[in-house]
């Protein structure tokens, strides 16, 4: 069975760019949440996709979108990049409708300066 | 929304000594309670978790008791060792599983 995985691991980027980060979900999984850690803090939701849709959103502004593909690996855009944004970005994978548990990956590392 | 309280925010015990972090919430729709275990550098790792219709749960050290009525929810850790030093979060999650929300956090520190 593989686990989530993310990458890349560490970024950075300057103020007003773009990303794309990546996450593949867990064998078997159909869902991915993503969530922004910053610092000290817990994990923040910003939002999931489940059969290539989004299925719920935290309150992120729209600058933050994401895609899902047929094989369930999953994007993470975030565009005109704030120093704010700075933190660490974790996506975890589920079996929508059979089991509430959520895996997380890695993460990475982003760094705007 | 949901809004999770986490206490405490640290914590040292001595190795062998039980550990106790302990989360509160405000919707009653929750019905979905996980504990996360993150180390420096990883993702969280899931520990233990419970359901709403659950209101104890254990694994070998590790225990969660779960009170719906008061809205609030425990970690209970026994026979501490060094290897369980981390950070734990609690969260919280409605049926659909669509927007989990963490607490802020416990850093365990275990004394050999």
């Amino acid at each position: 069975e593989t686990g989530v995985t993310q990458s890349p691991t560490h970024l950075i980027k300057t103020r007003g760019q773009q990303v794309t980060l990546r996450c593949s979900s867990q064998s078997g999984h159909n869902t991915v949440s993503w969530y922004q850690q910053a610092l000290g803090q817990g994990p923040q939701f910003i939002f999931q996709y489940y059969r290539e849709e989004e299925n719920g959103r935290g309150n992120f502004p729209p600058r933050f979108s994401g895609l899902q593909f047929p094989n369930y690996s999953s994007e993470l855009n975030v565009n005109a990049l704030e120093l704010d944004d700075s933190a660490l970005y974790l996506c975890a994978s589920s079996l929508q409708g059979t089991s509430y548990e959520q895996y997380f990956g890695p993460g990475t590392r982003l760094t705007v300066t | 929304g949901e809004n999770v309280e986490q206490h405490p925010s640290t914590l040292s015990v001595q190795e062998g000594d039980s550990a106790v972090i302990k989360c509160t919430y405000s919707d009653s729709a929750s019905n979905y309670f996980p504990w996360y275990k993150q180390e420096l550098g990883k993702g969280p790792q899931l520990i233990i978790d419970i359901r709403s219709n659950v209101g104890e749960k254990k694994d070998q050290r590790i225990a969660v008791t779960l009170n719906k009525t008061a809205k609030h929810f425990s970690l209970h850790i026994t026979e501490t060792q060094p290897e369980d030093s981390a950070v734990y979060f609690c969260a919280v999650s409605p049926y659909n599983n669509n927007d989990m929300r963490f607490g802020a956090g416990t850093r365990l520190t275990v004394k050999p």
